[in-house]
């Protein structure tokens, strides 16, 4: 069965702060990927990034730095120095190798109080 | 704009009404993805079609909802005899199918109210 976990309903933070979403994952696919999604108030889902289960190499994108751990089925994602136009909610995704659908998470609310 | 477009943005109807809501995904996009959402819930699988045939349905999808992408572009799903409980953002997202790459492109959403 294919499972996203995001434990984090609502987090809080103080413009400036450091923040990390995190995301727990299961699967029997032996090649899967992961993504991350943003859903601002206007409610349309942006894609942040894609990880092939093959590379587990850390990645970062200015602000944006994701960690994925095979080891822990755990693919988070954490902003630094969040913003006020951080305020979203992040869905964690997954897409295995036998079917075609994408298994989302119940999402993180994240608030940046400036 | 270039983006998935999703019509119309919001609808209300009444219990027991037939309604119908558009898609049209990125042009040269070959996949094409229904979802529904509702409140603090992540998105959730209704089906997909790959150009024009219709490859996988979710057992959410009961007998009412139906969906078609006739000439593989554009696409429309229809619930026949809305329920409240059907009251949902629904959801259309592309994809260009190439395995190594592939994400999905979502539009902003029908948000369907069934009193």
């Amino acid at each position: 069965a294919q499972k996203v976990t995001q434990a984090q309903t609502e987090i809080s933070v103080v413009e400036k702060e450091d923040v990390t979403l995190d995301c727990v994952y299961e699967t029997r696919d032996t090649t899967y990927y992961l993504f991350w999604y943003k859903q601002p108030p206007s409610g349309e889902l942006v894609f942040l990034i894609r990880r092939n289960s093959f590379d587990e190499q850390n990645e970062i994108s200015g602000r944006y730095s994701w960690n994925f751990q095979k080891s822990t089925s755990s693919f988070n994602f954490t902003i630094t120095a969040s913003q006020v136009v951080d305020s979203a909610v992040y869905f964690c995704a997954l897409s295995g190798n036998t079917g075609n659908q994408f298994y989302f998470g119940t999402g993180t609310s994240l608030t940046v109080i400036p | 704009d270039t983006g998935v477009s999703q019509d119309p943005r919001h609808k209300i109807t009444k219990r027991g009404q037939n309604v119908t809501f558009r898609c049209d995904p990125i042009s040269e996009h070959n996949r094409l993805y229904w979802y529904r959402q509702t409140l603090g819930q992540g998105p959730e699988f209704l089906t997909y079609f790959q150009n024009e045939a219709q490859l996988e349905k979710s057992r959410l999808l009961s007998d009412r909802f139906s969906a078609e992408r006739p000439k593989g572009s554009f696409s429309t799903l229809e619930i026949q005899r809305t329920e409240q409980g059907d009251s949902a953002m629904y959801l259309c997202a592309s994809s260009f199918i190439d395995r190594f790459n592939e994400k999905l492109f979502f539009g902003s959403g029908t948000q369907l109210s069934v009193l």
